[in-house]
């Protein structure tokens, strides 16, 4: 069983595109994140729900829209999408501020 | 603003050879945790620290936190090919207990057979 799954795990697509990535955990965890890696691997927080609310929201431009419609799931939505979102998106998931789970991460090519 | 920092940012050695990285924070922090990237994969936790001056062992790998919890190191004894990822440590960031984590820039570690 997939702890943390995230679709699509590759998504290509124009500047100016609307996309959504989604994410799901099976763990009963109550905290969920969206990352951002850049292609210096470095691991920036974006986004943060404990219990479907909005808990960490980090200068990410407001193009990015999360939305969790409930404790097991932590969507993504990018308006207006511009070269410099090229990146890996992963989803994480946590009890409490204990140890994090990723997913298998989202690679989003923007061009 | 808080900082996570790691060295060396990439490590190249002969398969059994040690490897060691280093992570300071700018801040004390309650705790550290340390992941591990394997190319194209995603960050699997290793372990966390807690107390001051806590030394963890997993097999080869050696975990420390130091005395004024600023900074942590990850030991790696007689490396093997499996051993090659990034290794990144993290510590909570911000005041409140959001589970926000602040992640060094990762040490890329490769090993040579």
């Amino acid at each position: 069983d997939t702890a943390v799954s995230q679709t699509p795990k590759y998504l290509v697509t124009q500047m100016g595109n609307d996309k959504s990535i989604k994410c799901e955990q099976n763990l009963g965890h109550d905290t969920m994140y969206w990352y951002k890696q850049d292609s210096k691997k470095f691991l920036k927080i974006m986004f943060s729900y404990n219990n479907k609310e909005l808990i960490i929201n980090e200068t990410v431009p407001n193009r990015f829209s999360p939305k969790s419609p409930d404790k097991a799931h932590l969507n993504l939505h990018i308006n207006s999408l511009e070269l410099g979102d090229s990146a890996v998106y992963f989803c994480a998931s946590s009890r409490a501020t204990y140890e994090q789970y990723f997913g298998p991460g989202t690679r989003l090519t923007v061009t | 603003g808080q900082q996570v920092m790691q060295i060396p940012q990439y490590q190249h050695v002969q398969e059994g050879e040690d490897f060691t990285t280093y992570c300071n924070s700018s801040t004390t922090l309650s705790n550290i945790q340390w992941y591990k990237q394997r190319p194209g994969g995603h960050p699997v936790f290793l372990i966390q620290l807690v107390k001051s001056g806590e030394v963890k062992k997993q097999k080869r790998l050696t975990f420390q936190f130091g005395e004024a919890k600023k900074n942590s190191s990850l030991h790696i004894t007689a490396t093997q090919t499996t051993d090659v990822g990034t290794y990144f440590c993290a510590g909570p960031g911000g005041s409140s207990n959001t589970g926000k984590l602040i992640f060094g820039q990762g040490t890329t570690l490769q090993v040579k057979p």
